[in-house]
């Protein structure tokens, strides 16, 4: 059965800390891979995707990701966060098939103390 | 504005009412998902639609839930007989697949008291 975790529940940073939240899928095939956002009263926003191509992609506000196929793993990056960065982070996945359904993780709150 | 709206934002029923939920997508979108989120948790999968079919519906969801997306267009969510369990945050995203982002409308809050 398809499904995504997330290693990570409750994770709490020091401004200026590098940050790596960890995401693992089950799939039984070829996935396009997504992170997002929920920031405080706001809704779910895209951070950065992964469909095909360098495993490594770069997305808003100076995160990253890279998948490693081998391990099932996409994991998101940032090298220096800021207070802004706290919010909730959903790592999900979906077939690359015509048919699938999107599936989140469990999520990672992150709290940046200033 | 991510261009998926939710209707009504909030809704506040009695439990053993029945709730519609209203979500307008994207419009070029073919994709189309209903989400229940809660606090603390990812959002989970209800239902998602291809067009106007309905593709997969969770077994996690029971009877007294329903979904249309008449016309490919607009989808409707139904609960019949809500019981407090049901209190969440109704999310529905659509995509234009197959490589298109997620996009999420800002969901619908129901409280069942």
């Amino acid at each position: 059965a398809q499904s995504v975790s997330q290693h990570n529940h409750h994770v709490i940073l020091s401004e200026a800390a590098s940050l790596e939240l960890g995401c693992n899928y089950s799939y039984g095939g070829t996935v396009n891979l997504f992170w997002y956002v929920q920031y405080p009263g706001q809704h779910l926003q895209l951070l950065l995707k992964y469909f095909s191509g360098d495993p490594l992609v770069k997305g808003i506000k100076g995160f990253e990701a890279e998948f490693i196929k081998s391990k099932f793993s996409f994991n998101l990056r940032k090298p220096s966060v800021q207070w802004s960065d706290t919010a909730e982070y959903f790592c999900a996945v979906v077939g690359s098939s015509n048919t699938g359904k999107l599936i989140f993780g469990q999520g990672t709150t992150l709290q940046v103390k200033p | 504005d991510t261009g998926v709206s939710q209707d009504p934002r909030h809704k506040i029923t009695k439990r053993g009412q029945n709730v519609t939920f209203r979500c307008d997508p994207i419009s070029e979108h073919n994709r189309l998902y209903w989400y229940r989120q809660t606090l603390g948790q990812g959002p989970e999968f209800l239902t998602y639609f291809q067009n106007e079919a309905q593709l997969e519906k969770s077994r996690l969801l029971s009877d007294r839930f329903s979904a249309e997306r008449p016309k490919g267009s607009f989808s409707t969510l139904e609960i019949q007989r809500t019981e407090q369990g049901d209190s969440a945050m109704y999310l529905c995203a659509s995509i234009l697949m197959p490589q298109g982002d997620a996009f999420f409308g800002p969901g619908t809050r129901l409280t069942v008291l």
